[in-house]
């Protein structure tokens, strides 16, 4: 099957610093990438949608310039967490669509973000 | 504003038996709808989907159901095993499939 992969699983931080996590499609490429964050006990929540090649999509509510998203290539996106602050602390996953593959979307296994 | 919900938190089915999960959603205008299973620390994984056009699909121990006049979609699994144990999150699209809509998911446990 597809394989999404995110990388770092886990990462913890001090307030104030940027944290950058990887999503990759490991056997498939990905014209849209998407991301969304959860809340313990809560819904996935889509943050933005990344098109390869072009800028992303944001939902609203979601600030584009503390969460930067580049989808440079076909395979690779990534979230940054700019100048983030314990309230950014939440499981962020990424997920990908094949090219051609519209009705449905592969998961990465999440990151774990803890901002001290 | 939840267009997709699944009330009931929590499952408890003994082995064997069928589980039964449950999903609403609001917007009529939803197309097409997925169940996707999760275990913890890992990302949801698709197990399957319905399109309107459709009120059934089957696949192994999986059914779903869709009843679109009461805006309604159920997951049946029969028999249930330990292994099915995880949150189950029911998610729903427009039929651009540019954004898919998820349920707080329901976590299952079945007993042995």
């Amino acid at each position: 099957g597809a394989v999404v992969s995110q990388h770092p699983s886990r990462v913890i931080c001090k307030s104030g610093t940027s944290v950058k996590i990887e999503c990759r499609s490991l056997d498939f490429q990905a014209t849209t990438m998407f991301w969304y964050r959860q809340f313990p006990k809560q819904s996935l929540m889509l943050m933005a949608t990344s098109n390869e090649g072009s800028k992303a999509t944001y939902e609203q509510g979601v600030e584009k310039d503390k969460f930067l998203i580049n989808h440079a290539s076909l395979t690779l996106s990534t979230l940054t967490v700019t100048s983030a602050h314990p309230e950014d602390s939440s499981f962020y996953i990424c997920s990908a669509r094949p090219a051609g593959g519209a009705d449905t979307q592969y998961f990465g296994p999440g990151t774990r973000l803890t901002v001290l | 504003d939840q267009q997709v919900k699944q009330n009931s938190p929590s499952l408890s089915v003994q082995e064997g038996r069928i589980s039964i999960l449950n999903c609403d959603y609001t917007n009529s205008m939803f197309d097409y709808f997925l169940w996707y299973k999760k275990y913890p620390a890992e990302g949801p994984t698709f197990l399957i989907s319905i399109s309107s056009i459709k009120d059934k699909n089957e696949d192994g121990r999986f059914t779903v159901f869709l009843n679109k006049s009461a805006k309604h979609l159920s997951l049946h699994i029969v028999p249930s095993q330990p292994g099915d144990s995880a949150v189950y999150f029911c998610a729903a699209s427009e039929y651009n499939f540019n954004k898919f809509y998820f349920g707080s998911g329901t976590k299952l446990n079945v007993k042995p």
